[in-house]
């Protein structure tokens, strides 16, 4: 089992629908839950990270942690097809001497239809 | 400015060349990370300097060498590499050991072929 797992898709929505995005993860170790968005060709940009469980907004976008359910979410409302990219949800694990590592989620391919 | 530079954007290579890729930051990051990324798979960890020393080598063949001359430059100088090192290569940089680190942020990557 991996630590992390997505379901790389692609999922297709139409234009203005509300977008769920998800990921699971099995290690309890993990402190923050970030997300990145990647369009093609392109390096992965920092959209919102989490620390604890509950809700985080960001304009159109919400984050959320379920860390019972070791369950998070990236919900994006009113789609726009400029958000059609990959979405990587990364967890936060802390090394030793305050190096942290991101592990990744595989990625979501996101289609937002005109 | 959390712009992280990257230079070439585009590079092809043979096996027996050598060659360097750039990445820059001025965003007075003292974490500066490489990551090799192939087509729909996330980016998988190669190297982290912090405070311009190595701190972790993902088991990286000797073929990848990092150099981190300052704390805005980083280097990746590349020798006798394979076909299947063709791929996306991202730098990412973080505030460092002292602040939280875990805020990375990725320049638009060197798209390598290697023939």
């Amino acid at each position: 089992q991996k630590e992390v797992e997505q379901d790389p898709g692609p999922l297709s929505v139409p234009e203005g629908a509300i977008v769920s995005l998800n990921c699971t993860y099995s290690n309890s170790a993990f402190q923050y839950f970030m997300w990145y968005r990647q369009y093609s060709r392109k390096g992965p940009e920092l959209l919102m990270y989490t620390y604890s469980s509950g809700n985080k907004e960001d304009g159109r976008f919400t984050a959320q942690v379920d860390k019972s359910s070791k369950y998070i979410s990236l919900f994006i409302r009113d789609s726009q097809p400029s958000d059609s990219a990959t979405y990587l949800c990364a967890m936060v694990m802390r090394l030793e001497y305050s190096n942290y590592q991101l592990i990744w989620g595989a990625g979501t391919k996101l289609i937002i239809k005109p | 400015d959390t712009e992280v530079t990257q230079t070439p954007k585009h590079l092809v290579m043979g096996m027996t060349n050598k060659k360097s890729l750039k990445c820059e930051q001025h965003m007075g990051h003292r974490a500066m990370y490489w990551y090799k990324q192939k087509a729909k798979k996330p980016p998988e960890l190669m190297f982290v300097y912090s405070y311009e020393k190595l701190s972790i080598n993902e088991s990286v063949p000797s073929r990848f060498s990092p150099e981190c001359p300052n704390s805005s430059l980083l280097n990746l100088h590349l020798h006798a590499l394979q076909p299947e090192d063709s791929a996306l290569y991202l730098c990412a940089s973080s505030q460092g050991a002292d602040r939280v680190s875990y805020e990375q942020y990725f320049g638009p990557g060197t798209r390598l072929t290697v023939t």
